[in-house]
């Protein structure tokens, strides 16, 4: 198993400013994703990052809005950018399991809210 | 991916078993179908996966049809801990390793 942390659990954050969410990883793993949850929602994709490459983003989400780092195998920064109170949500990170492809694994997110 | 379809909610007696239904009938050959839960405030959590065959791990039971166009979680001895949303999820075993959520299925466990 893989077990995830992410920093801040909660945040209250005004208005057009950023917020950089990190994500810790207890082991090494290949392929990050990260998820937004709006209220009463269900989850929705941004991006997969990969250590090395340039984050992948799903329709509707782009890089000046949602950069993402991913320096090495074991971490990764989503930053939301230029908040608007739309963006209020909870954000997760998740990341498959060592052994590939069976599971992944979320962290236990990071719930923010826009004033 | 494939669509799947659940019901929104369901209620189940503590106890008893909690049989939730998926169908996804426009499955392809290498799909899985995977089970996730969200229980209130956490992040998803992987529960068991199958492609053809049913499938039981210390979790719970998966019962796939012979057609594979539908399925059936089943917790076998539903606990309060067990309240949570279900979500079934098909996967292919190559290619977009993201999972795609719909609105699962909010399982209400009764004392």
């Amino acid at each position: 198993s893989a077990v995830i942390s992410q920093k801040p659990s909660r945040d209250i954050c005004q208005r057009g400013t950023s917020l950089t969410i990190q994500c810790q990883v207890d082991s090494q793993v290949t392929m990050m994703f990260w998820y937004r949850q709006q209220p009463g929602q269900s989850l929705t994709l941004i991006a997969t990052a990969n250590q090395g490459s340039e984050a992948t983003y799903e329709s509707g989400f782009v890089i000046d809005k949602f950069p993402i780092s991913r320096p090495n195998l074991t971490f990764s920064t989503l930053t939301v950018s230029n908040m608007s109170p739309e963006d209020s949500s909870i954000y997760l990170c998740s990341v498959e399991g060592p052994g590939g492809k069976e599971t992944q694994y979320f962290g236990p997110g990071t719930r923010l809210l826009v004033l | 991916d494939a669509k799947t379809t659940q019901p929104p909610s369901m209620d189940c007696a503590e106890g008893r078993a909690a049989n939730l239904p998926c169908n996804h009938s426009t499955i392809s050959g290498n799909e899985y179908v995977y089970w996730y839960r969200q229980i209130h405030s956490q992040g998803p959590q992987y529960i068991i996966h199958g492609l053809k065959n049913n499938e039981t791990n210390e979790m719970a039971s998966l019962i796939i049809t012979e057609d594979r166009k539908s399925s059936t979680l089943i917790l076998p001895h539903a606990t309060l801990r067990d309240t949570a949303v279900y979500y079934c999820i098909l996967l292919m075993d190559t290619g977009r390793r993201a999972l795609t959520f719909g609105s699962g299925t909010r399982l209400q466990v009764q004392p």
